[in-house]
């Protein structure tokens, strides 16, 4: 059954650059017509789509972050990838990695999410 | 960007009664529109694909409905571990956006 789970760095420092990775466990990120994405949810507040990947390799971003954001994948690990630049204070959130497009045309497939703050 | 408007914001019920939870979309998302519920510490969970698909899993109790601008999602008849946090999130354009959320408190 596939898994998905982020890592990376629980806290980042303002103006730095925040990295996470979603491991895909269970099956291949190449396998099926699928986008990989990344949430995130400000600790008591609602959910906020970043970017997703395309198994093609296309990406899609937010506006709100565009200028910042690049999501990449890297197919031999069967990981995918988020660095948001210049992180502010207005970062800090729970990141999910999901999955959508499938046949369920939803984000049918969640990571467990990891906390990143930013604070100096 | 599409702008989706949830209502209520909170939804004070009791077990067994029947819920329902509105979605309203700034312009027509067709039928491309999605629930999930989210618990405390947890990941969203989807629920409906599509206005009207239960995801793989989902009691029958949940349901969906509507179509261009205004949807809603009812559960029948409320279960002790459907009190939670509901989004609706479409998929008509870039970029996705979700709802402010409708939170189904007990009464």
């Amino acid at each position: 059954q596939l898994q998905l789970q982020e890592s990376g760095p629980g806290l980042v420092k303002p103006s730095e650059t925040l990295s996470l990775t979603c491991s895909v466990s269970g099956g291949s990120i190449s396998g099926g017509i699928y986008y990989w994405g990344w949430i995130r949810q400000p600790p008591g507040e609602g959910l906020e789509w970043i970017g997703s990947l395309y198994y093609s390799g296309g990406t899609y971003y937010n506006p709100s972050v565009r200028s910042r954001v690049t999501i990449s994948v890297d197919r031999p690990k069967n990981q995918f990838s988020l660095k948001l630049t210049s992180v502010t204070a207005a970062d800090t959130a729970v990141y999910f990695c999901a999955r959508h497009g499938g046949d369920a045309a939803g984000l049918d497939l969640w990571g467990q999410g990891t906390l990143v703050t930013v604070s100096s | 960007e599409i702008v989706l408007t949830q209502s209520p914001a909170t939804l004070s019920l009791s077990p067994g009664e029947r819920a329902t939870l509105s979605c309203r979309a700034s312009q027509s998302v067709s039928n491309y529109l999605a629930w999930y519920q989210q618990k405390a510490g947890q990941a969203p969970r989807l629920l409906i694909y599509d206005t009207s698909n239960r995801a793989t899993g989902i009691p029958a109790r949940f349901s969906g409905s509507g179509s261009g601008t205004d949807f809603s999602l009812t559960i029948s008849s409320l279960e002790p571990e459907d009190f939670a946090v509901y989004y609706c999130q479409h998929r008509s354009n870039w970029p996705l956006t979700f709802g402010g959320g409708t939170k189904v408190e007990i009464k």
